[in-house]
């Protein structure tokens, strides 16, 4: 079993829709948790971090996580199609090792 | 964010031949350094740690004679693939992160064809 799921997508929506992305993971001593964006070609950028459970919001970006279920979310709202990309998951115990998701493919049409 | 750039961005190189990739932190000091390759739809696969000044950690099944890593300082490490076969054909990706804080930084990237 992967240490870190996440479905690769593609997930197709509108300009405007809210997008829901998701991972779980099986590791409980996972703590940290980090929100990746990847364009196509190019390193990935930080957009969010979270630490343990609990919500998080930053502009149009909120990031959830529930250690419970072992299942963190990133929504998007007010989609644009600048926000087309690849989008990972990052989980870490203690910042000296991360785990990465495979990256979901997100495409918002105009 | 801390501004991380690598050098080159493409590389197409020969088989058997040996090819080096910088990593470099333009504004943050960089203590410690991870190498990742990605393959393509496919995650971040980590290769190695490093910190400055010490010998690179390397993961299961990740050669290290294979890959070279060097961080001589705070803002420079370097991966050299050595005897590069097609199979080694990937995105590798550097990020650096200091003690003091969570973030990783990650850098643009290179990606390394071999034929």
């Amino acid at each position: 079993q992967k240490e870190v799921e996440q479905d690769p997508g593609p997930l197709s929506v509108p300009e405007g829709a809210i997008v829901s992305l998701n991972c779980t993971y099986s590791n409980s001593a996972f703590q940290y948790f980090m929100w990746y964006r990847q364009y196509s070609r190019k390193g990935p950028e930080l957009l969010m971090y979270t630490y343990s459970s609990g919500n998080k919001e930053d502009g149009r970006f909120t990031a959830q996580v529930d250690k419970s279920s072992k299942y963190i979310s990133l929504f998007i709202r007010d989609s644009q199609p600048s926000d087309s990309a690849t989008y990972l998951c990052a989980m870490s115990s203690n910042f000296n090792k991360f785990y990465f998701g495979s990256g979901t493919k997100l495409n918002v049409k105009p | 964010g801390a501004v991380v750039s690598q050098h080159p961005s493409w590389v197409i190189c020969k088989s058997g031949t040996s090819v080096k990739i910088e990593c470099r932190s333009l504004d943050f000091q960089a203590t410690t350094m991870f190498w990742y390759r990605q393959f393509p739809k496919q995650s971040l696969m980590l290769m190695a740690t490093s910190n400055e000044g010490s010998k690179a950690t390397y993961e299961q099944g990740v050669e290290k004679d294979k890959f070279l890593i060097n961080h001589a300082s705070l803002t420079l490490s370097t991966l050299t693939v050595t005897s590069a076969h097609p199979e080694d054909s990937s995105f590798y990706i550097c990020s650096t992160r200091d003690s003091r804080v969570y973030e990783q930084y990650f850098g643009p990237g290179t990606r390394l064809t071999v034929t």
